[in-house]
């Protein structure tokens, strides 16, 4: 059961446009929403995050949206550089309970390549 | 300004044979998460530990899988007779103490290679 979808396995996108990965969740009690971007043979890095309170969270080059209706986020990198090739994973958490901490739920990742 | 730190960054174990993966948090936090990704797929939860403590341990396998972190020293991620399905690469991740909503913050992994 996949709870976390990011249906594009890849993208390709000229350098100087706009990057757009998509994401879709399932579980409604998904509260807190991260991306993260991975090289090989490394961990992930953190990116940017949005809680269910905001519909948007810009931070430089990437911004997020939030679509809670339709239970959908996406990361817009604009403009792209080559750089940012990489898998861009998706992740979700449940409201805290206790104003502590919660597992988070991955999708599959979309590799991204930048073309010069 | 150390992250989050694991070693060993590469593991060759034969089968049988017990595998013992660390993990040092970033400094000042006090949760630490591990997450096993398997070949083309996404990262998945295995546990959730705070000092000294398991939190939440859904993720992990009921049988030779353990995990611990204790009051000193590293966490660490325990395999014991290992199998060729527990090839994958184990990454644990680290948060702040206290708060709502906190970004978990990733080390490099460890690479475990049963043959």
């Amino acid at each position: 059961d996949q709870q976390v979808k990011q249906n594009s396995p890849s993208l390709s996108v000229q350098e100087g446009r706009i990057s757009i990965l998509n994401c879709d969740y399932t579980n409604s009690m998904f509260d807190y929403f991260l991306w993260y971007k991975k090289y090989p043979a490394e961990g992930p890095t953190f990116l940017i995050s949005i809680s269910s309170i905001k519909d948007k969270n810009e931070d430089g080059r990437f911004t997020v949206f939030l679509n809670k209706s339709a239970k959908h986020l996406s990361l817009h990198i604009v403009p792209s550089q080559p750089g940012d090739s990489a898998v861009y994973f998706c992740a979700a958490s449940p409201r805290p309970a206790n104003f502590g901490n919660e597992k988070l739920t991955f999708g599959t990742g979309t590799r991204l390549t930048i073309i010069p | 300004n150390a992250g989050v730190m694991q070693n060993p960054r590469h593991l060759v174990r034969r089968r049988g044979q017990e595998a013992r993966l660390r993990c040092s948090p970033m400094k000042g936090h006090s949760h630490v998460y591990w997450y096993r990704q398997l070949p083309e797929e996404g990262l998945k939860f295995m546990v959730y530990l705070q000092k000294e403590n398991i939190i939440d341990e859904s993720g992990m396998p009921k049988e030779r899988f353990s995990a611990e972190f204790p009051k000193e020293g590293p966490s660490i991620l325990r395999i014991q007779q290992v199998v060729r399905g527990d090839s994958a690469a184990y990454f644990c991740a680290s948060s702040l103490e206290s708060g709502l909503y906190y970004e978990q913050y990733f080390g490099p992994g460890t690479r475990l290679t049963v043959t």
